[in-house]
């Protein structure tokens, strides 16, 4: 089992629409989630940090259950500029080394 | 510097020939990781530098992958007798020490090696 999963999609919605990803982990001794996002080309971004009560930035809303050992993404209101590849990474135990989750690319069209 | 400076930002190189490859972290972020991204795939870590402790080396794919952190600051990848499955692109990445607050990495533009 890999360290840090989610499905690679493609997700293809329509504008205005939610989307949700989730992103499952291997490790229960993990310690700091975070959800990034990746331009095509480009470097990764971070998109925000995840937090045991979950946490919300304007459209975007993350959760953590730590019971489950999944962290999820959702998406309202989609814009044509939310097409990207959105990762999943946990820094797992002492030595915090990231771990990144494979992505999953989302489309948005008009 | 404002962010992480990674240079070149393109190398093609010929099968063979050895490659390095640089990386300035964050001011101020004594941790260091260099990833790899093949086409299509995502991130594979190779190794991690924190402070002054031994580097983890855990992911480096061979023994032709070398890494060395100067001065706690700057890093060189270093890939010796380049083979075409050695092309892809080189990601530098910086964080403040574990354990505080703002663990998030921030990552350089990378380096896109190819070896022809």
């Amino acid at each position: 089992r890999k360290e840090v999963e989610q499905d690679p999609g493609p997700f293809n919605v329509p504008e205005g629409a939610t989307v949700a990803f989730n992103c499952t982990y291997s490790n229960s001794a993990s310690q700091s989630f975070f959800w990034y996002r990746q331009d095509c080309r480009k470097e990764p971004k971070l998109l925000m940090s995840v937090y045991s009560s979950g946490n919300e930035d304007g459209r975007f809303t993350a959760q953590l259950n730590r019971a489950s050992q999944y962290i999820s993404l959702l998406i309202r209101d989609s814009k044509l500029s939310d097409s990207a590849t959105y990762l999943c990474v946990v820094n797992s135990g002492g030595s915090y080394i990231p771990t990144f989750g494979r992505g999953t690319s989302l489309i948005v069209h008009p | 510097g404002a962010g992480v400076s990674q240079s070149p930002s393109n190398k093609v190189t010929e099968k063979g020939k050895d490659v390095e490859l640089r990386c300035d972290p964050i001011s101020g972020h004594t941790a260091l990781y260099w990833y790899r991204q093949s086409l299509g795939q995502g991130l594979e870590f190779l190794i991690y530098f924190q402070g002054n402790s031994a580097p983890d080396k855990s992911g480096l794919p061979s023994d032709r992958f070398s890494a060395e952190r100067t001065g706690g600051s700057v890093s060189t990848l270093t890939i010796q007798r380049t083979q075409q499955e050695d092309s892809a692109v080189y990601l530098c990445a910086s964080s403040f020490p574990p354990g505080t607050a703002n663990t998030e990495a921030f990552f350089g533009q990378g380096t896109r090696l190819t070896v022809v």
